[in-house]
């Protein structure tokens, strides 16, 4: 069964300190991978896939196929970066048949 | 903001009741997607329309729920004899059908919070 797993339920940093956000999946097919973000009392948004190898916001995520893993890293936080993350796994054709992971929440200490 | 809107934005029910929401896509968006998220989960996929078509529903997605999308604009969500284990936020979202699959992504609204006592 397809399953995505974010073993760090909340995560503290200092300002400046790198950081990295689990994520480990399982699906047997060929995986489509996200990370979205949901600041404070905003909504849920896209921030990186990894069909895109893109860098955004100072994140990036490589996938991992042979450890099913597509953790999420940053090499210097920023405060403005504390939210919730949540790393979700695209099963279906559409993208937004989305099963996500139960999230980190980020907390980046001054 | 041009974004997915929901309405409304909270809704408290007595057990029993019957609770409609409503989504509004992102115009021109032909896929809608609607989800539920309890406390300290992730959200958890409940069903999918492409225009007016429901192609896919959860097995979350009990008898007492229904989803529709009538002339491919505007879902609506509805609940029948609500129960307290339906207190969730419920989220929809959007997306668009482009030729470069990997181009698209789902846009999300703001949720409808649902508590029902």
């Amino acid at each position: 069964a397809q399953r995505v797993t974010q073993p760090e339920k909340l995560l503290s940093v200092f300002k400046g300190a790198p950081v990295e956000l689990k994520c480990n999946y399982s699906y047997s097919g060929s995986p489509e991978l996200f990370w979205y973000v949901q600041y404070s009392r905003q909504r849920l948004q896209l921030l990186l896939r990894h069909i895109s190898r893109e860098s955004i916001k100072g994140f990036t995520a490589d996938l991992n196929k042979g450890e099913t893993s597509f953790h999420l890293k940053k090499p210097f936080a920023q405060e403005e970066d504390s939210a919730m993350y949540y790393c979700a796994l695209n099963y279906g054709g559409s993208q937004g048949n989305l099963i996500f992971g139960k999230g980190t929440k980020l907390s980046v200490k001054p | 903001d041009t974004g997915v809107s929901q309405d409304p934005r909270h809704k408290i029910t007595k057990r029993g009741q019957n609770v409609t929401f409503r989504c509004d896509p992102i115009s021109e968006h032909n896929r809608l997607y609607w989800y539920r998220q309890t406390l300290g989960q992730g959200p958890e996929f409940l069903t999918y329309f492409q225009n007016e078509a429901q192609l896919e529903k959860s097995r979350l997605l009990s008898d007492r729920f229904s989803a529709e999308r009538p002339k491919g604009s505007f879902s609506t969500l509805e609940i029948q004899r609500t129960e307290q284990g339906d207190s969730a936020m419920y989220l929809c979202a959007s997306s668009p059908i482009l030729l470069q699959a990997m181009n698209t992504e789902a846009f999300f609204g703001q949720g409808t919070r649902l508590t029902v006592v």
